[in-house]
Formats: structure tokens, sequence, C-alpha cells
């Protein structure tokens, strides 16, 4: 079984300063992906980045990058150049090839401070 | 396109009894899941789908039933509603298992 681990509950950021929000996970299947995801305040899910673990580049997506380290089994989320409306909870999750659901961290709650 | 829709939005339910939690998504996707969401636990997957006529439990799966007898919908049904069903309730859906999941707005549910 799959299992996400997000050891910071919450988190400040200075505006336009950069911030890593850590990801730790732990499966035994070879073929998995890794997502991370945005609930603002007002409570929607918004899909930022996947790594896939073949992937054989850190994914991006404009200010956002993945620090896979697969030796580690780690998967931390990179945004750069903070701005106010980074605030969030922002979650972790990974799934398994084949037949298998979606797991989710406890999130890490980010505060970004002008 | 609307995606992945869930209803109702906000509900209020009395201890013991039942209701059902509508998710109807119309991206012809195979994997469907439901998750609690309660302050400090993140999401917790309740049951899940891989298609039509396949569910199994996730990780708190006593006290909810669920069944997918077409593509389309999710329906997840609580059978005597307990104040500890008091969560926010998240449908979602997704192609592949390497590709990202769409998320239903939510059902806020209270049970007194």
């Amino acid at each position: 079984a799959q299992k996400i681990t997000q050891t910071q509950p919450g988190m400040f950021v200075q505006e336009k300063e950069a911030v890593t929000l850590d990801c730790t996970y732990d499966t035994s299947d070879p073929s998995y992906g890794l997502f991370w995801y945005k609930q603002p305040s007002s409570g929607e899910m918004i899909f930022l980045i996947y790594q896939g673990s073949y992937d054989q580049q850190n994914a991006t997506e404009g200010r956002y990058s993945l620090n896979f380290q697969k030796a580690r089994k780690s998967a931390n989320l990179v945004i750069s150049a903070s701005q106010l409306g980074d605030s969030a909870m922002y979650f972790c999750a990974m799934t398994n090839s084949g037949n298998t659901p979606l797991v989710f961290g406890k999130g890490t709650r980010l505060s970004v401070i002008a | 396109n609307a995606g992945v829709t869930q209803t109702p939005k906000f509900q209020v339910l009395k201890t013991g009894q039942s209701m059902t939690l509508q998710c109807a998504q119309d991206m012809n996707h195979e994997y469907m899941s439901w998750y609690r969401q309660d302050p400090g636990m993140g999401l917790r997957l309740i049951h899940y789908s891989v298609g039509a006529g396949i569910t199994d439990q996730g990780e708190v799966p006593n006290g909810y039933n669920v069944s997918r007898s077409t593509t389309e919908d999710f329906p997840l049904r609580l059978l005597s509603a307990a104040p500890s069903q008091t969560s926010v309730y998240f449908c979602a859906s997704r192609r592949e298992f390497n590709t990202e999941a769409f998320f239903g707005q939510g059902t806020r549910l209270t049970v007194v």
C-alpha cells in the first residue's frame, strides 16, 4: 500500500520569496505517480503538478517545480516568487500503477506574508 | 463541460438518518473516488471504483456504501448518520492512474 507523509502542518513565507513544501512517500511499486494539489480557502481542489516515477526530469509548471529525489522517496514542491494568492492548503498525493486509488497526505498550510 | 458534479453542497442530518451524496462526471473517466476532509487529517479515502461494477474500500469505509452501475455516476450512501460523519466530502474522477484527478465542489455535511 502507498503512503504519503507531509510533516509541515504550517509554513510562512515572505512575498516574492521561494518556499519548499516537503512530501515523502512510501511504496513498493516501481511505477507510481506523484501529484500536488492546492486548496484555497474557498475549498476547491486545484491540480498543480505531476511527476511520474520514470520521468527523467523534475516536473515544472510555471512557478511550481517538483524536486523529485527517488532514492530518498521525496517529492517536494517548490514555489518560486511567492504571491499572496499562494496562501492555501497544499496536498501531496500519490497512486501506484494499476487499479489503485489516489491517496493524500495531511497537507501543509502555507501563509504568504506581505 | 461540467466535469465532476456533486450534490448537495450543504446538508444537515439528524443522527440515524440516511442519505445519498450524488456524484456524476461527464468525462468518461474510469476511476472515481470519495474522500472526506477533516481538520488536520487531510483527505481520507472512503471508497473508490476503477470502473462500472467495480468498487473497493478505502481507509475509512465504515458507515458508507457505494455502487457504480454506470461510468458516469458514483453515489455515496450514509446508512445511519452519526455525528462522527460530520465532514466535507469530495468526489473525484480521473482517466488513468497517472493522470490528474478532477474534484467536485464538495459537500459540507453536518450530523446533529
